[in-house]
């Protein structure tokens, strides 16, 4: 989706600082999204997912928040590692699109140590 | 853990030539994808597959794509006249179902148009 005002091209963390990761989605008609990392020379990771049903899905140091009112995803890292270091990108998906995922500007995360 | 796996990792071809990009999806996976990412930009969807036939493609997936499933695991894309604007990461991703599935993404071809 496409960030207004939200969007952090870049983000710097000390390891074993939280980090959140904002994305706001485009499409009111989406109803499900998907966290992926890419790091360098890599393609897309799958992290987290959740669906408009939820508003809250937590996975393994991660958990992901969806405010729809306001169509706005985010991404938290609990205890960031220098390992978390890499692009984060939210993507959507809604049955407009069918089966293409839209994905969103990516945010740079950076965990000095 | 199973994955999509993507040869070439680097590709280098004349404009003008065609090109064939391969991808092994996840094994028990149905729908296959290919996504493109211009240097610095965001991944773009090109097109979706599903039982041997294309379910959705893009304004970018013109006439000069193709993409094939030539056996039980192969998936391809074929660009057939490249164009100095195709040069970018071309990845390919499979999934289980058809929505509300994670999608899970090679580690890309680099395609360099000369």
């Amino acid at each position: 989706g496409e960030s207004v005002g939200l969007h952090l091209p870049t983000l710097s963390v000390q390891e074993g600082d939280n980090s959140i990761i904002n994305c706001a989605y485009s499409n009111s008609a989406s109803d499900y999204f998907i966290w992926y990392k890419q790091e360098s020379g890599k393609g897309p990771q799958f992290i987290i997912d959740i669906r408009s049903n939820m508003d809250k899905r937590q996975g393994q140091r991660v958990t992901v928040l969806l405010n729809k009112t306001v169509k706005h995803l985010s991404l938290q890292i609990a205890a960031t590692q220098p390992g978390d270091s890499a692009v984060y990108f939210c993507a959507e998906n809604s049955n407009q699109a069918g089966t293409a995922l839209i994905f969103g500007k990516g945010t740079t995360l950076s965990v000095s140590s | 853990e199973p994955e999509v796996t993507q040869t070439p990792s680097h590709q280098v071809t004349q404009m003008g030539q065609e090109v064939i990009l391969r991808c092994v999806p996840i094994s028990n996976h149905l729908y296959f994808y290919w996504y493109r990412q211009i240097l610095g930009q965001k991944v773009e969807f090109l097109v979706s597959f599903y039982n041997n036939e294309i379910s959705e493609k893009s304004e970018i997936f013109d006439d000069q794509f193709s993409v094939e499933r030539p056996d039980g695991s192969n998936f391809t894309l074929k660009i057939r006249s490249t164009k100095l604007e195709d040069s970018a990461m071309y990845f390919c991703a499979s999934s289980r179902g058809q929505r509300a599935q994670p999608q899970h993404f090679g580690d890309g071809t680099r395609l360099s148009i000369l």
